[in-house]
C-alpha cells in the first residue's frame, strides 16, 4: 500500500506557465486535502474535497484550483503561477472517522521564476 | 477565530526530556493532534488527544491538555538524535468541517 503519493517531486516553472501537481491516495479515504508550507507560517489549507465530486475553498484559495473526479485523485492546478507561489505543496487525506486524523504525502516543492 | 501559536525553536540534549508548547485560540476544537516532520519529507502523525481529555501517553510520548488555558504541550522522553525534526500542533472544529488549523512549527534540535 502506498498511502499518498505526490508528482513531481519538485518542480521549477516560468512565471505565467500552468502547472498541475497531482496526488493520489489509495486508501479509499473520502476527504483530501491541499496544504501549502511557508517558512514560519506552518501549513496553510488552499483546497479540500469532502466527498468524490465536491470541492471548497481554504485559506488561501486564489491562484488555485481542484477538481475531483473520483475518491484517488485530487489535482491541484495553478492558471498562472506567480513567484509567490513558490512553496512546498502538501496533500492529505482522511477517513472522516471520529479521530478525521489527516495523513500527508511526500510533498512538490514548487519554484516559480 | 482560529489561532494556533508554537515556539519557533527548542534545542536539547540527547537523554533528556524535550517539552513542545503550543497555544490555541478556539475553544471549541474537537481533537489536538502532534505531528513531527524530518527534513525533505511529508508530516508524519505522532499522536492526538480528543478535547475531553487531559493526558494522553504513548510510550516517549506524553501529550497534555490544559482546556482552561488553552495550551497544549508534548512531552519527548530519553529524547534521541532521530527526535531532530520540525513538530507541529494542530487543532480541528467540528463547527469548521474537521478542518485542521496548523501552528508554525517548532524546531527542535538534538545535541549529543
Amino acid at each position: 500500500i502506498a498511502g499518498i503519493t505526490q508528482a513531481p517531486t519538485s518542480q521549477i516553472l516560468a512565471a505565467g506557465r500552468r502547472m498541475t501537481l497531482r496526488c493520489t491516495q489509495d486508501m479509499r479515504h473520502n476527504a483530501m486535502y491541499w496544504y501549502r508550507q511557508d517558512l514560519g507560517l506552518g501549513l496553510r489549507l488552499i483546497h479540500y474535497s469532502n466527498t468524490a465530486g465536491t470541492t471548497g475553498k481554504g485559506e488561501v484559495p486564489d491562484g488555485y484550483s481542484v477538481s475531483r473526479a473520483n475518491t484517488d485523485d485530487f489535482p491541484l492546478t495553478l492558471a498562472s503561477a506567480v513567484p509567490s507561489q513558490t512553496s512546498v505543496y502538501f496533500c492529505a487525506s482522511s477517513d472522516r472517522d471520529s479521530t478525521d486524523t489527516q495523513y500527508f504525502g511526500p510533498g512538490t516543492r514548487l519554484t516559480v521564476l | 477565530g482560529e489561532d494556533v501559536e508554537q515556539s519557533l525553536f527548542l534545542s536539547v540534549r540527547e537523554g533528556d526530556s524535550s517539552v513542545i508548547n503550543c497555544t490555541y485560540t478556539d475553544s471549541s476544537s474537537t481533537y489536538l493532534y502532534w505531528y513531527k516532520q524530518e527534513p525533505g519529507a511529508g508530516l508524519q502523525l505522532l499522536t492526538y488527544i480528543f478535547s475531553n481529555m487531559d493526558m494522553k501517553q504513548d510510550q516517549r510520548l506524553t501529550v497534555l491538555l490544559n482546556k482552561k488555558d488553552k495550551h497544549l504541550s508534548l512531552r519527548i522522553a530519553d529524547t534521541q538524535t532521530g527526535d531532530s525534526a520540525i513538530y507541529f500542533c494542530a487543532e480541528s472544529i467540528k463547527a469548521a468541517g474537521n478542518k485542521l488549523t496548523f501552528g508554525g512549527g517548532t524546531r527542535v534540535l538534538v545535541k549529543p
